[in-house]
């Protein structure tokens, strides 16, 4: 166990909808990150921030944004699925620019 | 740019043989960091070691041990007398030293299978 939390762990929604995914990080860890795991693409990094700002930015779709709360959690909304956003999404957690810790996922499933 | 490949897409092996993931990488930047993760079929990502650019010293952590060279642009991980529960999927990672800019990147993943 990581110590990063994130829900839902999976997620079926339709085309055009709009999903929130939340993450909690490790007790201590400043820095939020989420990535998006598919199956064309790998593991790409979508967006960091650190102790709630936004600290730099991937390959995030405009559809897409992110926050990060004072409590540090940090929410990724996603919004006018496709079907191509069907894919693991990972937030991951650091102290400073250390090793990043990841949590379980989130499965986005877009019908 | 960045870049990490790993050539190796799906590896088997039986249990007990020694198996080598190879990992090469690309960057301008002088100093940077390696990163091993592993991704078991439950799907968390675990992380398994970090290395740091200028230190080229080989690690070895129980039946898992790196090779990172510089000249080749390699960070290899070997694992020795492999196990099933070693069957996963091994992602290479790699992300500048510079402060303030510490997003990863990933190569696409070696696919480990260790059969009884």
């Amino acid at each position: 166990d990581s110590g990063v939390t994130q829900t839902p762990k999976h997620l079926i929604t339709a085309t055009g909808q709009r999903v929130t995914l939340r993450c909690s990080p490790r007790s201590g860890d400043l820095s939020v990150y989420w990535y998006q795991q598919s199956l064309d693409q790998g593991l790409q990094f979508l967006i960091q921030y650190y102790n709630g700002e936004e600290r730099a930015k991937g390959n995030i779709l405009e559809r897409f944004s992110a926050q990060q709360f004072p409590d540090l959690h940090s929410e990724l909304n996603l919004s006018s699925l496709e079907l191509g956003d069907s894919a693991l999404y990972f937030c991951a957690s650091s102290v400073t620019d250390n090793e990043q810790f990841f949590g379980p996922g989130t499965r986005l499933t877009v019908l | 740019a960045q870049k990490v490949t790993q050539a190796q897409t799906e590896i088997s092996v039986v249990e007990k043989e020694d198996v080598t993931l190879d990992c090469v990488y690309e960057t301008r930047d002088t100093t940077y960091y390696l990163f091993w993760y592993k991704q078991p079929p439950s799907g968390e990502l675990v992380f398994l070691i970090r290395r740091n650019s200028f230190d080229e010293q080989n690690e070895i952590s129980g039946r898992y041990s790196w090779n990172f060279q510089k000249s080749t642009s390699s960070f290899n991980f070997t694992i020795t007398a492999s196990q099933v529960v070693d069957s996963a999927v091994y992602f290479c990672a790699l992300r500048p030293a510079n402060s303030g800019y510490s997003t990863l990147t990933f190569g696409k993943g070696t696919m480990l299978l260790v059969s009884p």
